[in-house]
């Protein structure tokens, strides 16, 4: 069964902090995504990678680093959490590129107070 | 600028009766849709998907209906049950691969 983990279900930081999101899939999945996920906003890309090392900029990196030193690895940085932060981050992975399925975490709770 | 347009936000239908979800897009390079449902406390899984060069796929209850001259797709439920309550979203990918593109979701209650 395939499987996608994230650290933590719920956390919850203080403003300025630097936040560590961590993701792990099982797959050998090639590609890795982070998405933050609102209400009335739906998924929105945060940052993808499609091997080790490399990384790409979704539609809202501001804010946001990731690393990604091994291939199952995948990992979401605020470098200084501010509260427009608070949100669900959803990590998923997929196979290759291509027309293949995302597979996601169960999601990670933001909260920045 | 949102690349999905998924309406309505909310959707309520009694139990036997068709739930229909609707999503419209503007890119035409855009060469899967796939639809994901996601549960309270879960992260979204793939429902169900279709390729342009498809105009409708079944599986089960679930169907997409696609309309590549209007730029437009839907999921049909038939049958919707109270177990298939749950937050949809639409999606779209774009080549070379892999940049997924979701609609800002549709929660359906389905009323015993």
């Amino acid at each position: 069964d395939v499987k996608v983990t994230q650290s933590s279900r719920y956390l919850v930081k203080r403003t300025g902090e630097k936040v560590f999101l961590e993701c792990v899939q099982d797959m050998d999945h090639e590609n890795m995504f982070w998405y933050r996920q609102d209400p009335g906003l739906g998924l929105r890309l945060i940052y993808f990678s499609y091997d080790v090392k490399m990384k790409e900029k979704g539609d809202i990196p501001e804010g946001y680093s990731v690393s990604r030193e091994k291939k199952e690895r995948f990992s979401l940085i605020l470098e200084s959490a501010s509260t427009n932060q608070t949100s669900m981050y959803l990590c998923a992975s997929t196979r290759d590129r291509g027309l293949y399925e995302q597979y996601f975490g169960p999601g990670t709770r933001l909260t920045v107070t | 600028q949102q690349q999905v347009k998924q309406s309505p936000q909310s959707l309520i239908v009694q139990k036997g009766g068709i739930s229909i979800i609707n999503c419209a897009y503007e890119n035409t390079a855009f060469d899967y849709f796939p639809w994901y449902q996601q549960f309270p406390g879960k992260g979204p899984a793939l429902l169900i998907a279709i390729r342009p060069d498809v105009s409708e796929k079944k599986e089960g209850r679930f169907t997409i209906s696609f309309n590549k001259s209007a730029k437009q797709f839907s999921l049909h439920i038939m049958d919707s049950q109270p177990g298939d309550s749950a937050t949809y979203f639409c999606a779209a990918e774009t080549p070379p691969g892999n940049q997924f593109y979701f609609g800002t979701g549709t929660s359906l209650t389905v009323i015993p």
